[in-house]
């Protein structure tokens, strides 16, 4: 267990529909990470935020959005689903402080749009 | 665009036989990451290599990082069963991890009794 959370676990939604995306970093981390897994794309990064603001860009669709609440959580958006948008969300958090800086990532959430 | 292969993709080896994975990447990085993943389940890290010439050991793997050759290997020692699952080398396009990490492809390991 890395000690980050993400909810729900499973979704299941129809093309053209929206859906948030949770997570919770470890206790202590300041910078989240969001990825997708798909067979197709292989692991890509999306987005990070510390603190609560945008560090830096992936391959976030223009469709896709993100944000980190003051207590660190984070939700990401994802809006007019469509079929290739299925896969498995990873957040991923880190210190962010000196030194080695490892991602540790949460369970995932699989996104299954029909 | 920073590029990021592993090889091979797909290993099947016998318990008790040694192999070496091996990751390649394109542009300069002093960070390297080693993850596993198991079947329906996240990402585990293994390593973190920091700088060139960093070696990592622990139990039947290790990971070593050549800077200079863009390379980093991951090597199993008489392997057995539980080692079975796919691993994912990384790479950051910074020292602080502000980038995100790009992900090679991965190498799918069974290891058969």
């Amino acid at each position: 267990d890395s000690g980050v959370t993400q909810t729900p676990k499973h979704l299941i939604t129809a093309t053209g529909q929206r859906v948030t995306l949770r997570c919770s970093p470890r206790s202590g981390d300041l910078s989240v990470y969001w990825y997708q897994q798909s067979l197709d794309q292989g692991l890509q990064f999306l987005i990070q935020y510390y603190n609560g603001e945008e560090r830096a860009k992936g391959n976030i669709l223009e469709r896709f959005s993100a944000q980190q609440f003051p207590d660190l959580h984070s939700e990401l958006n994802l809006s007019s689903l469509e079929l290739g948008d299925s896969a498995l969300y990873f957040c991923a958090s880190s210190v962010e402080g000196q030194g080695a800086d490892t991602q540790y990532f949460g369970p995932g959430t699989r996104l299954t749009v029909l | 665009e920073l590029k990021v292969e592993q090889n091979p993709l797909f290993l099947s080896m016998q318990e008790g036989k040694n192999y070496t994975i091996y990751c390649n990447y394109s542009t300069t990085s002093d960070r390297l990451y080693w993850y596993r993943q198991d079947p329906g389940k996240s990402l585990e890290s293994l390593f973190v290599l920091l700088s060139n010439g960093a070696v990592k050991q622990e139990g039947r793997l290790m990971a070593s990082l050549d800077t200079k050759a863009r390379l980093s290997t991951l090597h199993i020692t008489a392997a057995v069963h539980d080692l079975s699952a796919t691993y994912f080398c990384a790479v950051d396009h910074s020292g602080g991890g502000a980038d995100g990490l790009t992900f090679g492809k991965g190498t799918h390991l069974i290891i058969q009794p």
